[in-house]
């Protein structure tokens, strides 16, 4: 286990509306990421958290954004969903620096309908 | 501009032999390289990582090459067991850079 835990695990929303989905990062790890994966795709770059201030950005419209908390927690909030948005939402956590493991939750499926 | 390929994306492996999985990048910036296992329905799992000034490196079962001359990355898993059957990714990195570039990945499958 990676010590990486998101919620919901599934959830279904319709198109227009907006959702929240949520991580908890490894104890100790202040820097947390996010990652958008498309069905038999990898992952791709939504952006990341570091002590609670956006550190890079993918290239993602707006309408993604995000919250890291003191406690390093983070949300990842996509509002006017569209159909495209359906994928694995997966959270990866960090200790800060480069070159530190990178490691990732279960990821939370999302569906657009 | 940045990209991660995979040369193969499937492999089929017969139980006990050894299974290579290759990957090239295109970033020569790249200085970290990192493979991860998926299995069905799951997050990925970080297997081994290699730094850029080293050309190999060795685990449980796993070994990751790296020749930055020809950008190319490679996994080999000795003795392969069904547990290995997986989708795996190579994910590259920029020093100062947390974000992981990954490919599409390569679906192991192992024949009993």
């Amino acid at each position: 286990e990676t010590g990486v835990t998101q919620s919901p695990t599934h959830l279904i929303k319709t198109r227009g509306q907006q959702v929240t989905l949520r991580c908890s990062s490894q104890s100790g790890h202040n820097t947390v990421s996010w990652y958008q994966q498309a069905l038999g795709q990898g992952p791709q770059f939504i952006f990341q958290y570091y002590r609670e201030e956006e550190n890079g950005r993918g290239n993602f419209p707006p309408r993604f954004s995000g919250l890291q908390f003191p406690n390093y927690s983070s949300e990842l909030n996509v509002n006017a969903l569209e159909l495209d948005d359906s994928a694995l939402y997966l959270c990866a956590s960090s200790l800060g620096g480069s070159g530190n493991t990178i490691y990732f939750g279960e990821g939370s499926w999302l569906t657009v309908v | 501009g940045e990209s991660v390929g995979l040369h193969l994306p499937t492999l089929s492996v017969q139980e006990g032999d050894n299974s290579i999985i290759n990957c090239a990048y295109s970033n020569s910036a790249s200085d970290y390289f990192i493979w991860y296992k998926q299995e069905s329905g799951k997050g990925p799992q970080f297997i081994i990582d290699i730094r850029s000034n080293m050309d190999k490196r060795q685990g449980q079962r796993v070994t990751v090459l790296l020749n930055k001359t020809v950008k190319h990355l490679s996994l080999q898993i000795a003795a392969t067991q069904p547990g290995d059957s997986a989708v795996y990714f190579c994910a590259e990195n920029i020093s100062g850079n947390e974000k992981l570039t990954f490919g599409t990945g390569t679906r192991l499958t192992i024949i009993p």
